[in-house]
Order: structure tokens, then C-alpha cells, then sequence
């Protein structure tokens, strides 16, 4: 069971590319996440979504786009790329159905990105 | 106000020690506190969680304490261990912001053999 995969691992980008982070899940999650993590911030979620075609802001969404066209993919997009969004960017899913809202996330293992 | 707040930044414990850490949080709709563990390459998992209708849970060598009065809860690890050392986030989340959480800032915890 792969879980939670996410694609590149590692990648550097100049100021003004765009790219975009692949992520994918095999366990028939309904509600995916996007955090970035910062040292000494935590994590702090850009977009979730709740199911296939719906997707929402979360905390810090500027500069990201995502798209959820199938139950398994949720893809982050980054336009223009900038410095401030050197991080580590972490998917996650979690099966919140039936009222199950505390459901655990589920993170994979994230992608370090540099923007210099 | 949705925030939690996470103390210390670092902990460094000796082998077979205990280690305490502290987090508080100002929203009282908050209803569930999951502590996630993270390893150095890797995503966060879920170590550990409470609801606030009891005070203590425990799970083997892990402790999570709740005061409800007090808005705070804390994760104590008894015996530390080298395998232990990793970094320790708590979170919080409440039904009306679903299944959100919103993290604390981390604490880098090394144990010392």
C-alpha cells in the first residue's frame, strides 16, 4: 500500500518559473491537503479539498493554484515562482466521511523546493 | 482565534528521561488535540490524540495530559529513547472547521544515549 506519493523530491526553481507538485493517493480518501512547512512555523495549510472537483483556501493560498479533477490526484500549482516560497510542501489526505471528522492525516513525504 | 502555541522550540533528554512538551491554544470550540511525530525525509504521523472529555490518555511510553481550564495540553514521553528523537507537533481542530487542523511550531526533540 504506497499511501500518500508525492512527486519531485527535491527541485530548484528561478524566480518566475512555474512548476507543479504531483500528488496521489491510493486509499480512496475523500479530503486532501496542502501544507508548507517552515522552520520554526509549523505547518500551515495553502488548499484542502473535500472531494473530487471541490477545493478551498486555507491559510496562506497566494501564489498557489490546485485542481482536483479525480478522487486520487490533487496537484499544487505554483505561478511565478518567488524566494518566499522556498519550503517544504507536504500532501496529505484523510478519510473524514460518515462524521469522522478527527480522521488522521495521512502526509506523505513531502518536496523541498528552492526558489533562488 | 485559530492558533496554537508551542513550547520549547528544542529538547534535548537523556536516555531513559522523560520528555515534556507544552502547548496551549485560545479557541475553546477546539475538540480534538492530535500529536503528530516526524522523522527527519518524512511526513508527519499521527503519534497520539485527546478529546477534551477526559484529561489523560496514554499509549505505551506516550502521555498526553489536557487542562480544559487552563487551555494547555502536553505530550510526555517516558523513558526516552534515541528512536525518539524527531520533531513533535501538537494540533488542534474543532467539528465546525472539520477536518483542519491547525499546527503548533514544532519541537526538535534528541535524545541523548
Amino acid at each position: 500500500n504506497a499511501g500518500v506519493t508525492q512527486t519531485p523530491k527535491f527541485r530548484i526553481l528561478k524566480i518566475g518559473q512555474s512548476m507543479t507538485l504531483q500528488c496521489t493517493q491510493d486509499m480512496n480518501h475523500n479530503y486532501m491537503y496542502w501544507y508548507r512547512q517552515d522552520p520554526g512555523m509549523g505547518l500551515k495549510l495553502i488548499y484542502y479539498s473535500v472531494g473530487a472537483g471541490i477545493t478551498d483556501k486555507g491559510e496562506v493560498p497566494n501564489g498557489y493554484n490546485v485542481s482536483r479533477s479525480t478522487t486520487e490526484d490533487f496537484p499544487l500549482r505554483l505561478e511565478l515562482a518567488a524566494p518566499s516560497q522556498t519550503s517544504v510542501y507536504f500532501c496529505a489526505s484523510s478519510d473524514a466521511g460518515l462524521g469522522v471528522y478527527n480522521s488522521p492525516l495521512h502526509f506523505g513525504n513531502g518536496t523541498r523546493l528552492t526558489v533562488t | 482565534q485559530q492558533q496554537v502555541k508551542q513550547s520549547p522550540q528544542s529538547l534535548i533528554v537523556q536516555k531513559g528521561g522523560i520528555s515534556i512538551i507544552n502547548c496551549a491554544y485560545e479557541n475553546t470550540a477546539f475538540d480534538y488535540f492530535p500529536w503528530y511525530q516526524q522523522f527527519p525525509g518524512k511526513g508527519p504521523a499521527l503519534l497520539i490524540a485527546i478529546r477534551p472529555d477526559v484529561s489523560e490518555k496514554k499509549e505505551g511510553r506516550f502521555t498526553i495530559s489536557f487542562n480544559k481550564s487552563a487551555k494547555q495540553f502536553s505530550l510526555h514521553i517516558m523513558d526516552s529513547q534515541p528512536g525518539d528523537s524527531a520533531t513533535y507537533f501538537c494540533a488542534a481542530s474543532h467539528m465546525e472547521y472539520g477536518n483542519k487542523l491547525v499546527f503548533g511550531a514544532g519541537t526538535i526533540l534528541r535524545v541523548k544515549s
